[in-house]
């Protein structure tokens, strides 16, 4: 079955320590996006990449970093994780085109940082 | 800017019942409007998209209906089953071209017996 897979489902990082999540996708889908989730909370989006046009939100801390290096993968890196930075991390994708397009999630990476 | 409210207190309906879930924004209206369900640790599903031209969509048990004029989606299930039980999130979109949501923070529905 075509799918979004991500890459630990759960990670745990020391503070200060760089961490790198991975995603992947078997949909073929050309946008891919990073969301961080807290508790009882909205997706917030991150970013997301348009083909291999990276599209960063206004208000995502330097301290994250995407790449994607083809079609079929993309990371998230935090160069030095806070105890604020301590969420779920879902990646999804989505065929673009005219018209709205739904959004197909992984299971999530839960960051864990001590 | 925009706001999207959904209930954040939970949801308790007996199974049979008809659950309805609200989704209100501020502002201005999204071209469309999306509904997820989310289970616990894990990532939202695509439920349904309705546009702001429609009125009402419908598929199997669910319903949505868009009221521009109120800046308001419900979201029905009918005939709820214990099966249903997450937390039911609304995205709109308002760049037309469907690349980015807002996401709401969602309501937890738990149907019981």
């Amino acid at each position: 079955d075509a799918m979004v897979i991500q890459n630990p489902r759960y990670q745990v990082t020391q503070f200060g320590k760089p961490v790198t999540l991975s995603c992947s996708q078997t949909l073929n889908h050309n946008v891919m996006y990073w969301y961080q989730q807290k508790s009882s909370q909205a997706p917030k989006l991150l970013f997301h990449y348009y083909d291999k046009d990276f599209n960063n939100e206004a208000d995502t801390p330097d301290n994250f970093q995407s790449r994607r290096p083809n079609t079929s993968f993309c990371f998230l890196d935090i160069r030095s994780p806070g105890l604020g930075d301590a969420a779920m991390y879902l990646c999804a994708t989505s065929r673009a085109g005219q018209g709205a397009r739904e959004q197909y999630f992984g299971p999530g990476t839960r960051l864990t940082v001590t | 800017s925009q706001k999207i409210e959904q209930n954040s207190e939970a949801l308790n309906i007996q199974e049979g019942k008809t659950a309805t879930l609200t989704c209100n924004y501020t502002n201005y209206s999204p071209a469309y409007l999306q509904w997820y369900r989310q289970d616990p640790g894990r990532g939202p599903v695509f439920l349904l998209l309705i546009r702001e031209n429609e009125k009402e969509k419908r598929k199997e048990r669910l319903k949505v209906t868009f009221d521009t004029t109120l800046k308001q989606s419900l979201f029905h299930i009918t005939a709820s089953q214990p099966a249903d039980s997450a937390t039911y999130l609304c995205a709109l979109d308002y760049t037309g071209g469907g690349n980015k949501l807002t996401f709401g923070t969602g309501t937890q529905l738990k149907v019981e017996l």
